[in-house]
């Protein structure tokens, strides 16, 4: 069965400095990974995707993330924060069988201080 | 941004009432999830369905039940809602297939439900 785990439940940066959210999932086989952002009362909207080929895929936002097979992990990273990023952030593992289900972290919540 | 709406966008019930959610889309996907998402929990996937009446169960399926008579519409029924379904749903919708389509999923706003 597949699984995602993010170690940090919340993280606090300041506005400006880098960052970097960890993730590190569980699958049999070759993964597709995403990272998703929740807004305060909103759905989630995707921020990036892995499926294969270069393994630092760029996403929306400044984002950016390196899946690393060896150590089962896709890594959220941005090299300047911003007030605006302040949310919730979904790691996602999913499969291209069994329907397509995707399998989420419990999410890291950041904060951005000023 | 993916068109799904879902409605009611908030809802208070009472505990043994029937409750319906519906996820309505206008992509023509093929997939269509339900999610529960409660502090703590991230989501949880409740049914998911693969095409107009195929549906499968989630990993926390009890006390729910879906329908999909066409594409564009799934809906999500608590029989009779009780205080632990409290909670916020949120539909997505999915369509991959082919080595350059990817299972990302596409979310609606979300519905929050309260069971009192």
């Amino acid at each position: 069965a597949q699984s995602v785990t993010q170690p940090d439940i919340h993280i606090t940066v300041s506005e400006g400095a880098s960052l970097e959210l960890r993730c590190n999932y569980s699958y049999g086989a070759t993964p597709y990974l995403f990272w998703y952002v929740q807004s305060p009362g909103q759905g989630l909207q995707l921020l990036l995707k892995y499926f294969s080929g270069d393994t630092l895929v760029q996403g929306i936002k400044g984002f950016e993330a390196e899946f690393k097979r060896s150590q089962s992990s896709f890594n959220l990273r941005k090299p300047s924060v911003h007030w605006s990023d302040a949310a919730e952030y979904f790691c996602a593992v999913g499969a291209q069988t069994n329907a397509g289900k995707s399998t989420f972290g419990d999410g890291t919540t950041l904060t951005v201080k000023p | 941004d993916a068109g799904i709406t879902q409605s009611p966008r908030h809802k208070v019930t009472e505990t043994g009432t029937p409750v319906t959610l519906r996820c309505h889309q206008t992509e023509n996907h093929r997939y269509m999830y339900w999610y529960r998402q409660d502090p703590g929990h991230g989501l949880r996937l409740i049914h998911y369905s693969y095409g107009v009446k195929d549906t499968d169960k989630g990993e926390v399926s009890d006390g729910y039940s879906v329908s999909r008579s066409k594409t564009e519409d799934f809906l999500l029924t608590l029989e009779s809602a009780t205080s632990s379904q409290t909670s916020v749903y949120f539909c997505a919708i999915s369509e991959f297939g082919g080595e350059s389509s990817y299972n990302e999923q596409f979310f609606g706003p979300g519905t929050r439900l309260t069971v009192l």
